[in-house]
């Protein structure tokens, strides 16, 4: 079945680092994928999302690129902030009409930023 | 609000005892998830409703599980004879259809402890 693997975390970085936390997926179909965010004591909130491979996603500064080629979603940012503290997760939603669009996720990383 | 609501926003009972956990989507949303957030397990697809009905059930964990519509709105998840393992964080999303990358918008979850 589809899958999502994603880097294992905690991962602790320091102001105005570069992030990249890697994600790979497993999918028959052709899956969108989204990268979501759970931010301490809130909902999760969509991040970014792409639905073709090599679109990109961006918002806040983050961006993902769909890789087909490798079935990789990999989320970067160039500069860090403490406010960035959150878990981060990957996921895929199947583009099947004959079954639901539920959304398998990856396990998150917990990304701490230090002042 | 604008957004998706749950409740109780935390729900503690002793192990045998039934809970219902409610779901309010956002109006107009014709599709409505649940999933399960757990230490163990991560985030879990459990069943998706589209209008009243739920294509969908696959990821119940067990018969005790259930899970109803009315309306097109509001959903509630009941779980029979609670058991330890239950113990998660519930959440429900909703989106305005079934289609894979209509984005599916979270609720706040119910923290479930069962004693």
């Amino acid at each position: 079945g589809d899958s999502v693997t994603q880097m294992e975390g905690p991962v602790t970085l320091s102001e105005e680092a570069f992030l990249t936390i890697n994600c790979t997926y497993t999918a028959t179909g052709y899956p969108s994928l989204f990268w979501y965010v759970q931010y301490p004591g809130e909902g999760l909130q969509l991040l970014l999302k792409a639905t073709k491979a090599d679109d990109k996603g961006s918002n806040k500064g983050f961006e993902a690129t769909y890789r087909k080629e490798t079935t990789s979603f990999h989320l970067e940012k160039g500069s860090v902030q403490v406010s960035d503290s959150a878990v981060y997760f990957c996921a895929l939603s199947d583009h099947s009409y004959s079954s639901a669009s539920k959304i398998i996720f990856g396990s998150g990383t917990r990304l701490s930023i230090r002042p | 609000g604008a957004g998706v609501s749950q409740s109780p926003s935390n729900k503690v009972t002793e192990k045998g005892k039934d809970v219902e956990l409610r779901c309010d989507p956002i109006s107009g949303h014709t599709a409505l998830y649940w999933y399960r957030q757990s230490l163990g397990q991560g985030l879990e697809f459990l069943i998706y409703f589209q209008g009243n009905s739920a294509p969908d059930k696959s990821g119940l964990p067990s018969d005790r599980f259930s899970a109803e519509r009315t309306g097109g709105s509001v959903s509630t998840l009941t779980i029979q004879r609670t058991q330890q393992e239950d113990s998660a964080v519930y959440l429900c999303a909703s989106s305005l259809a079934r289609l894979a990358n209509n984005e599916q918008f979270f609720g706040p979850g119910t923290r479930l402890t069962v004693l």
